[in-house]
């Protein structure tokens, strides 16, 4: 149980173009999901939370515009990296909290690898 | 920013040693988590620990918390090939908003057949 699907599992595109990330929670219903980044050989940074229904909070330093976040229902999230440019190259990983779980039962996603020409 | 620091950044050790990573914090936490990432993959919980408790056990992992010098160890005994992988803590903070997960830097741990 509680698995988090992500799709697609890498995406390589051009720059300037938007590509779109989806994250599921296949068996449970998720009320947030995370959304992280990682760059090679280091931690993952939190980009934004997102709760059903409601807009994304971004943390510090990312920019909104740029990836647009939709949670549009308890069991998708989707993370949009707009005009896409070398420097968003990057692994981007979902996580989703179950409805009436705690922050500590975050389910990661298998991650999704970006690289933009 | 990066609350969890973690050492050493790269373990290289032979199949049944013991390994043993270290986790250190800044603020007060609720939980410390370790998770472990394969290359190019994503995360897979291991054991969580919460602030009140000061050891615990997991099959062949054991997690020790010592909130008064905000860190933690992740002892994996008996190694194997298959536990080559980047070893992560996480913390969640007490008292802010406890919707957030901080990552250490990670130690890489290699182990060697």
């Amino acid at each position: 149980g509680a698995v988090v699907s992500q799709h697609p599992s890498w995406v390589i595109c051009k720059s300037g173009t938007s590509v779109k990330i989806e994250c599921r929670s296949l068996d449970f219903q998720a009320t947030t999901m995370f959304w992280y980044r990682q760059f090679p050989k280091q931690s993952l940074m939190l980009m934004a939370t997102s709760n059903e229904g409601s807009k994304a909070t971004y943390e510090q330093g990312v920019e909104k515009d740029k990836f647009l976040i939709n949670h549009a229902s308890l069991t998708l999230s989707t993370l949009t990296v707009t005009s896409a440019h070398p420097e968003d190259s990057s692994f981007y990983i979902c996580s989703a909290t179950p409805v009436g779980g705690g922050v500590y039962e975050q389910f990661f996603g298998p991650g999704t690898r970006l690289t933009v020409l | 920013s990066q609350q969890g620091e973690e050492d050493p950044q790269a373990l290289s050790i032979q199949e049944g040693e013991n390994a043993t990573m270290n986790c250190s914090y800044k603020t007060s936490i609720n939980n410390l988590q370790w998770y472990r990432q394969n290359s190019g993959r994503g995360l897979v919980h291991l054991i969580l620990i919460r602030s009140n408790e000061r050891e615990k056990h997991s099959g062949r992992l054991r997690v020790t918390l010592d909130t008064s010098k905000k860190s933690s160890s992740l002892l994996i005994t008996a190694s194997r090939a298959a536990d080559t992988a980047s070893y992560f803590c996480a913390t969640d903070r007490s008292g802010g908003s406890n919707y957030k997960l901080t990552f250490g830097k990670g130690t890489l741990l290699t182990v060697n057949p």
